[in-house]
């Protein structure tokens, strides 16, 4: 069992839709969450931070932590085109070995 | 601010060569860290560090070695170059004070080994 895992999608939605994406994980010390961003042929760019469980929102993003479900969430509402690229989740037990999922690419048609 | 640069951005080594990936913030950020990103894949940590003279490792070191002797500078060095070792690395650097945390990406070194 990988110790993060998320679908990779490819996941298409209309233009104004939510977008739902997540990540379940099996180490139970995990403290720190994080989403990315990435576009094509670029580095990753830090989107939400979380510590421990709970829920936090930054404009259209949405960010949920589930520790009992082991289980983390983003919701981006009222998706736009330019939000079209590929998210990764990580997390960690001390804010700097992080662990990566794969990544679930996202298209969003206008 | 430049923010996190990084060189060469491409480069094709040869198996059994060495080189060297430059990483340069100009943020006076104390946390640095070098990933990989196969395709298709998260990235993957390989070293880091907490301030200069100071590194660890990630969590896929080996055929790897980084040094820090400035804040500024965080080389990773590849020894003996493998196939297994073409992929993407990215470097980065952070910021942390209290429930706020920044963190910035380079743009990547392209490396190919054949």
């Amino acid at each position: 069992q990988k110790e993060v895992e998320q679908d990779p999608g490819p996941l298409s939605v209309p233009e104004g839709a939510i977008v739902s994406l997540n990540c379940t994980y099996s180490n139970s010390a995990f403290q720190y969450f994080m989403w990315y961003r990435q576009y094509s042929r670029k580095g990753p760019e830090l989107l939400m931070y979380t510590y421990s469980s709970g829920n936090k929102e930054d404009g259209r993003f949405t960010a949920q932590v589930d520790k009992s479900s082991k289980y983390i969430s983003l919701f981006i509402r009222d998706s736009q085109p330019s939000d079209s690229a590929t998210y990764l989740c990580a997390m960690s037990a001390d804010n700097n070995d992080m662990r990566f999922g794969a990544g679930t690419r996202l298209t969003v048609k206008p | 601010n430049a923010g996190v640069t990084q060189t060469p951005k491409f480069r094709i080594l040869k198996i059994g060569q060495s080189m060297t990936l430059q990483c340069t913030q100009d943020m006076n950020h104390n946390y640095m860290y070098w990933y990989r990103q196969d395709p298709g894949m998260g990235l993957k940590l390989i070293y880091y560090s907490v301030g200069a003279g100071i590194t660890d490792k990630g969590e896929v070191p080996n055929g790897y070695n980084v040094s820090r002797s400035t804040t500024e500078d965080f080389p990773l060095r590849l020894e003996l170059a493998a196939p297994s070792q073409t992929s993407v690395y990215f470097c980065a650097s952070s910021y942390s004070r209290g429930a706020t945390i920044k963190q910035y990406f380079g743009p990547g070194t392209r490396l190919t080994v054949t």
